[in-house]
């Protein structure tokens, strides 16, 4: 049974800092791995998309590494800014359907 | 090109009680999956539904169901409301093109008294 885990729960940071979120799965054989970013009250935002073929991908200020290997991907947000503040979750796919299994999430705080 | 859209956005309902919630996923898109969010279990999968047929299913008991139209449009179910019903219920497609990225919906809302 894959489990994900996301380490910090919570994260602090001042505005402009660089940061790295951290997702961890127990079953390297995975199909895709997403991150998305949930305001409070509300749904699921996609931030990346990465395969299991790839290694990273990038959007903006945001980057997402994958490590199948060792059952890790991180979450790099540059720059940060106050309207980052958002909980993150990493997502795994295991196989062919579109069932996800989430980490419980990093609540991110950019302070001004 | 819209989103996910999810109906009703929050509801209220008494233990006993059954609800359907509304799931109209991305044009094109023929799967529509289902998740619970709550404070104490996170995000937890439902089920999915693939051309009306449901593809897979999670661990939750025969009183959360569901169902796809010939249209995708998906609804869920659920009977005999408990007071743990209560949660935020998340809907997500995806479809060819997307690379099996999921998009999700606003999510609706339920409180049971």
């Amino acid at each position: 049974k894959q489990e994900v885990t996301q380490i910090p729960a919570a994260l602090s940071v001042p505005e402009g800092e660089n940061l790295v979120l951290n997702c961890s799965f127990t079953d390297s054989a995975i199909y895709n791995l997403q991150w998305f970013r949930q305001d409070p009250g509300k749904g699921l935002t996609s931030l990346l998309l990465i395969q299991s073929s790839q290694r990273e991908q990038t959007s903006g200020r945001l980057n997402a590494s994958l490590d199948k290997s060792s059952g890790r991907s991180t979450l790099y947000i540059a720059a940060s800014q106050p309207g980052d503040s958002a909980t993150y979750l990493c997502a795994v796919r295991s196989n062919a359907g579109n069932m996800l299994t989430f980490g419980g999430g990093t609540r991110l705080m950019v302070k001004p | 090109k819209a989103g996910v859209t999810q109906t009703p956005r929050y509801l209220i309902k008494t233990r006993g009680q059954q609800v359907t919630l509304s799931c109209s996923p991305i044009s094109g898109h023929r799967s529509v999956s289902w998740y619970q969010q709550t404070p104490g279990q996170g995000l937890q999968f439902l089920f999915e539904y693939f051309s009306e047929t449901q593809r897979n299913k999670g661990n939750f008991p025969g009183r959360f169901s569901g169902r796809q139209f010939s249209n995708s449009r998906s609804e869920m179910n659920v009977s005999t409301l408990e007071l743990g019903d209560s949660a935020l219920y998340l809907c997500a497609s995806t479809g060819q093109g997307t690379a099996g990225e999921l998009f999700f919906g606003e999510g609706s809302r339920l409180t049971v008294l």
